[in-house]
């Protein structure tokens, strides 16, 4: 199993402004997924991105996978304060492994 | 589909006593894992169940321990209970094993130890 780290730890912008959040891992993957956990409730999946893939949308979000620097990105665009949450990556390099968190960035949305 | 419930949604109980908590998986998945939450420790893996059979365990002491069923049902059990595992409790079931599939979360387990 490997663990993702998230930078920033804490991110404060205005609604409507674009927040990036990043994750590096130590070794090689076969995928990486992105979670959001809103306060004292579970996590839910984002995104799932495969090492074959430099970046992939799903609405509002972008993801992107750089596989030489061992990093990925999350990038939200105009942001709405329901997209006030922790946002927690989640590297997988092998089957049969278990998924392991890091501690995630808290992204705060003011409007 | 429904999704993963798990029961209770909040329990307190003291020192020195045991819990169990409960967790369904989504139905078709026979994967189960479950995570301890705190403010200090952040989200930390417990252990994985698939077939009823534990597959994966985190860096917890043997007083948790977990159980699956047939049915892929899942429960958990923490004996002589510590101040320190207060925690959310959080389940995940996922089709099959590995990290690679996407776990489906539930609401979680509040435990307040006093």
């Amino acid at each position: 199993s490997q663990q993702g780290e998230e930078d920033p730890q804490a991110l404060s912008i205005q609604e409507g402004e674009n927040a990036t959040m990043n994750c590096s891992y130590k070794t090689s993957i076969n995928n990486l997924q992105w979670y959001r956990q809103n306060s004292g409730r579970g996590l839910v999946h984002l995104i799932l991105i495969r090492s074959n893939e430099r970046e992939k949308h799903s609405g509002r979000l972008r993801v992107t996978l750089d596989t030489s620097k061992k990093s990925s990105s999350l990038l939200i665009t105009a942001s709405r304060a329901a997209d006030t949450a922790s946002y927690f990556c989640a590297p997988s390099n092998q089957a049969g492994t278990a998924l392991i968190f890091g501690k995630g960035t808290t992204l705060s949305v003011s409007s | 589909k429904a999704g993963v419930t798990q029961t209770p949604r909040y329990l307190i109980k003291t020192r020195g006593q045991q819990v169990t908590l409960s967790c369904s998986p989504i139905s078709g998945h026979r994967s189960v894992s479950w995570y301890q939450q705190t403010p200090g420790q952040g989200l930390q893996f417990l252990f994985e169940y698939f077939s009823e059979t534990q597959r994966n365990k985190g860096n917890f002491p043997g007083r948790f321990s977990g159980r699956q069923f047939s049915n892929s049902r899942s429960e958990m059990n923490v004996s002589t209970l510590e101040l320190g595992d207060s925690a959310l409790y959080l389940c995940a079931s996922s089709l099959a094993r590995g990290a690679g599939e996407t776990q489906y979360f539930g609401p979680g387990t509040r435990l307040l130890v006093l």
